[in-house]
């Protein structure tokens, strides 16, 4: 069974751009969340969508969008990148509560 | 709103000693439990997880936690640590009422041989 995939795994910007991650969730999970991951503040929750509706979100700024399509595949965007974006961005998929299974991530930096 | 604390950001532990990862949360609802494991350059696995019944819980790879309501902790143990140990250990809680996860600043088990 495949596990979570997350595109690109590494990317570079520069303030200003705007970036698009992608994550295909195990098959047959229709809940993804994403995470933001840095040394200084570990694991922070940006969003989790289920059946295409975003059902959570965490304390971000606007900047931080996602969705949700009908495959359950997911995106998240961010505009405007700022340095401080620079993160691993995971996402996870889960079936029950609670277990989440996580993707490798996407690292981004932000130059 | 939960909360995890994680009070060791690190752990040094010699190879076949016994740790044990502190963690306690807060939340004003039922809340369900849980300890991720990050190897370098990977994403998260679920070592073990506390959703009702049995205080002690047992995980993968010879880990246990105990959820101790009164004192609002969820300390993860192992006996005797391997040197494939060497991880970031993560506590993450999450209430009844949704499934947002919330997770700790992780703690970083080093192994010393």
């Amino acid at each position: 069974k495949a596990g979570v995939t997350q595109t690109p795994r590494y990317l570079i910007k520069t303030r200003g751009q705007q970036v698009t991650l992608s994550c295909s969730p195990i098959s047959g999970h229709r809940s993804v969340s994403w995470y933001q991951q840095t040394p200084g503040q570990g694991l922070q929750f940006l969003f989790e969508y289920f059946s295409e509706t975003q059902r959570n979100k965490g304390n971000f700024p606007g900047r931080f969008s996602g969705r949700q399509f009908s495959n359950s595949r997911s995106e998240m965007n961010v505009s405007t990148l700022e340095l401080g974006d620079s993160a691993l961005y995971l996402c996870a998929s889960s079936l029950t509560t609670g277990e989440l299974f996580f993707g490798e991530g996407s690292r981004l930096t932000v130059l | 709103a939960q909360s995890v604390t994680q009070l060791d950001s690190q752990v040094p532990v010699f190879e076949e000693a016994p740790v044990e990862l502190r963690c306690n949360y807060s939340s004003s609802v039922s809340v369900y439990l849980f300890w991720y494991v990050q190897y370098p350059n990977q994403g998260l696995q679920l070592l073990l997880k506390y959703l009702s019944g049995s205080t002690l819980v047992k995980g993968i790879n010879g880990f246990e936690a105990e959820f101790n309501k009164s004192q609002t902790s969820f300390h993860l143990r192992k006996p005797s640590v391997h040197i494939s140990d060497t991880a970031e250990y993560f506590c993450a809680v999450s209430d009844n009422r949704d499934d947002k996860i919330i997770f700790g600043k992780g703690t970083r088990l080093h192994i010393l041989p």
